[in-house]
């Protein structure tokens, strides 16, 4: 079985300033990971995924995140944050050989001019 | 449509009630998800279908909840004997067949149970 968690339930930030939101798996087989987003009022948009190869993946819009085994981490990155940026970020995790994406609670960035 | 679309986008039911929740998915997506959303938690996954078999349903609370997908495109979420705990939204995902493929959700259905 797998589990997702993501310690920061909000995340209020300054437009351009940095900003990291935390996930941290747990899973007894090798994972696929991903970011999804909510923006207000509309459903959840994959945001990136890894599924293999390079532990560093990135979005069209500047977001990255970094796999990490050992620390069985998934930490979502922007070097300069923007208003539109506002949203609901969720980690989600599956395992190899399995269908379904388990959630964490999600991290709501709030990103202030 | 070129989304996922769920009918109704709100449901307000008496507790005991039976309700039916909709899901059309992507053209030619084989692969359909539900999950239920309570306020302040993440997707919890409910029920995965491919094709027209359930293909886990491990994440269905109880017997009360039952979900089809007869031709193997629109599936529908049914829930008797509605119980206030059972409010939350109602996520439907949609995606081509492999585990590693994008999965598109809907924008949901708000049921409230009162």
């Amino acid at each position: 079985a797998q589990s997702v968690t993501q310690l920061d339930s909000q995340v209020p930030v300054f437009e351009e300033a940095p900003v990291e939101l935390r996930c941290n798996y747990s899973s007894s087989v090798s994972v696929y990971l991903f970011w999804y987003v909510q923006y207000p009022n509309q459903g959840l948009q994959l945001l990136l995924k890894y599924l293999s190869g390079s532990t560093l993946v990135e979005s069209i819009n500047g977001f990255e995140a970094e796999f990490n085994k050992s620390q069985t981490s998934f930490h979502l990155r922007k070097p300069s944050v923007h208003i539109s940026d506002t949203a609901e970020y969720f980690c989600a995790v599956s395992g190899v050989g399995t269908d379904k994406l388990i959630f964490g609670t999600g991290t709501r960035l709030q990103v202030f001019p | 449509g070129a989304g996922v679309s769920q009918t109704p986008s709100n449901k307000v039911t008496e507790k005991g009630k039976y309700v039916e929740l909709r899901c059309d998915p992507i053209s030619g997506h084989t692969a359909l998800y539900w999950y239920r959303q309570s306020l302040g938690q993440g997707p919890e996954f409910l029920i995965y279908f491919q094709g027209t078999g359930a293909a886990d349903d491990s994440g269905l609370p109880n017997d009360r909840f039952f979900a089809v997908r007869p031709e193997g495109s629109v599936s529908t979420l049914k829930i008797q004997r509605t119980e206030r705990g059972d409010s939350a939204v109602y996520l439907c995902a949609s995606s081509l067949a492999g585990e590693d493929t994008e999965a598109f959700f809907g924008q949901g259905t708000r049921l409230t149970v009162v």
